[in-house]
């Protein structure tokens, strides 16, 4: 079946730490985003990649980073530089940058203790 | 500044009722609106996406309208189901193809 798998579903973290958060999709879109989510808020965008070996800086980008040597594959590392990182990490893609349906995983909860 | 704003908050309806969840919006200039179900502990499901031409779209049980002309949309939801427990998201995109994120109502549905 085709869709979006992030891995791992729970993550606990150690102040001081990367950690890396796996997204990969079999849906042959262009387009993959990394979002942050918080109680209470709505959705933020940490990074979105729109081609291969691209991507940019969203509204939240600080202590975060990303690559995008695949198609398929757009993993985040949230590094020690992030000074909030316990959240609930959405990845999504879509055919094009935010043109149709925005198709999400099903997330991943990073806890820092 | 853009801001998708729902109301309420959070909703408990007994089964079987009927309910409807607002977005108010003041991105400009709008390109289209989504609303999103989102279950707890998962990633959020496209509902309906409606374009600046479209007053209503249908998903089932679900409907939603939108009023351009006063930045307006409701997510009516018919004969509710204990599986519409959720929270749903409201989206809204602008000509430049960012989505603003309201922060969701969120919908218990009791026995």
């Amino acid at each position: 079946d085709g869709g979006i798998t992030q891995s791992p579903k729970y993550l606990f973290r150690k102040e001081g730490q990367n950690v890396t958060l796996s997204c990969e999709q079999n849906l042959n879109h262009d387009a993959m985003y990394w979002y942050r989510q918080d109680p209470g808020q709505g959705l933020r965008l940490i990074y979105y990649s729109q081609i291969v070996n691209d991507f940019q800086k969203g509204d939240i980008a600080e202590g975060y980073s990303v690559s995008r040597e695949k198609k398929e594959s757009f993993p985040l590392t949230v590094t020690s530089a992030q000074k909030n990182p316990t959240a609930f990490y959405l990845c999504a893609s879509s055919i094009a940058q935010n043109t149709g349906e925005l198709f999400f995983g099903e997330g991943s909860r990073l806890t820092v203790l | 500044k853009n801001q998708v704003e729902q109301s309420p908050q959070s909703l408990i309806i007994l089964e079987g009722k009927n309910c409807t969840l607002q977005c108010n919006y003041t991105v400009s200039p709008f390109s289209n609106l989504r609303w999103y179900k989102q279950d707890t502990g998962r990633g959020p499901v496209s509902l309906t996406i409606m374009t600046f031409s479209e007053n209503t779209k249908s998903n089932g049980r679900y409907t939603a309208t939108l009023d351009a002309d006063t930045k307006q949309s409701s997510l009516h939801i018919t004969a509710s189901q204990l599986s519409d427990s959720a929270s749903y998201i409201c989206v809204v995109s602008d000509r430049s193809y960012k989505l603003i994120f309201g922060s969701g109502t969120r919908l218990l549905v009791r026995p």
